[in-house]
């Protein structure tokens, strides 16, 4: 069975600073995609950043970055610069043929002013 | 520009009473989700329709139905609410080809009173 494991349930940043959150997943898979979600309280979901398992280069898009380390099926995400409305609860999820989102238990980040 | 629409946002209903809740997609979507999130956990899986064959997951309870009468709209009927019952309740949809992410309606946050 697949499983996402998220093992920092809190977290919290000084503004300005960066964090990293971990995610480490169990697959027999050999490709399949792995995303990080935010979810702000009392609102949507929304896709922070995708990584491809057949891509090496590690995915990026803006502030957000991951470290994709497939051999030790690690996944995690760095947050560069933390803002204010980084706030959120991130879950980590994954996706392979059977087109089924499996979601870690989340991290819930705090960014402190 | 909102994509996946849940409605309402929130919902009471009595113990026992059915109730039902709605979700619309404009993105042409082949697969509709269904998950529930209660406080602070990850969302589980009800079931998902890939076009209009529904998939159930092992542990969804009978109390939980769905239909998909056309590729835009996806409903989730209860039955007869339970107290345990009481979460937020995640539409989402996503395609088949390319396991591109999973995009998430608002949510519908269901009280049993």
């Amino acid at each position: 069975a697949q499983t996402v494991t998220q093992s920092q349930p809190e977290m919290s940043v000084q503004e300005a600073e960066t964090v990293t959150l971990s995610c480490t997943y169990d697959t027999s898979e050999s490709n399949y995609y792995l995303f990080w979600y935010k979810q702000p309280p009392s609102r949507q979901m929304i896709l922070v950043i995708r990584q491809e398992a057949y891509k090496q280069q590690n995915a990026t898009e803006n502030r957000f970055s991951v470290n994709f380390q497939k051999a030790a099926k690690s996944f995690s995400l760095k947050i560069s610069d933390s803002q204010l409305g980084d706030t959120a609860m991130y879950f980590c999820a994954f996706t392979s043929g059977t087109y089924k989102y499996i979601f870690g238990t989340g991290t819930r980040l705090k960014v402190l002013a | 520009d909102a994509m996946v629409i849940q409605n309402p946002r929130y919902q009471v209903t009595q113990f026992g009473k059915p109730v039902t809740l709605s979700c619309s997609q404009t993105l042409n979507h082949n697969v509709m989700y269904w998950y529930q999130q209660k406080s602070s956990q990850a969302p589980k899986l009800l079931f998902h329709y890939y076009d209009k064959d529904f998939n159930n997951e092992a542990d969804t309870p009978d109390n939980f139905q769905s239909r998909r009468p056309n590729t835009s709209f996806c409903f989730l009927d209860i039955r007869s609410p339970g107290l345990g019952d009481a979460a937020m309740y995640l539409c989402a949809t996503g395609r088949i080809e390319g396991s591109t992410e999973a995009f998430f309606g608002q949510g519908t946050r269901l009280t049993v009173v």
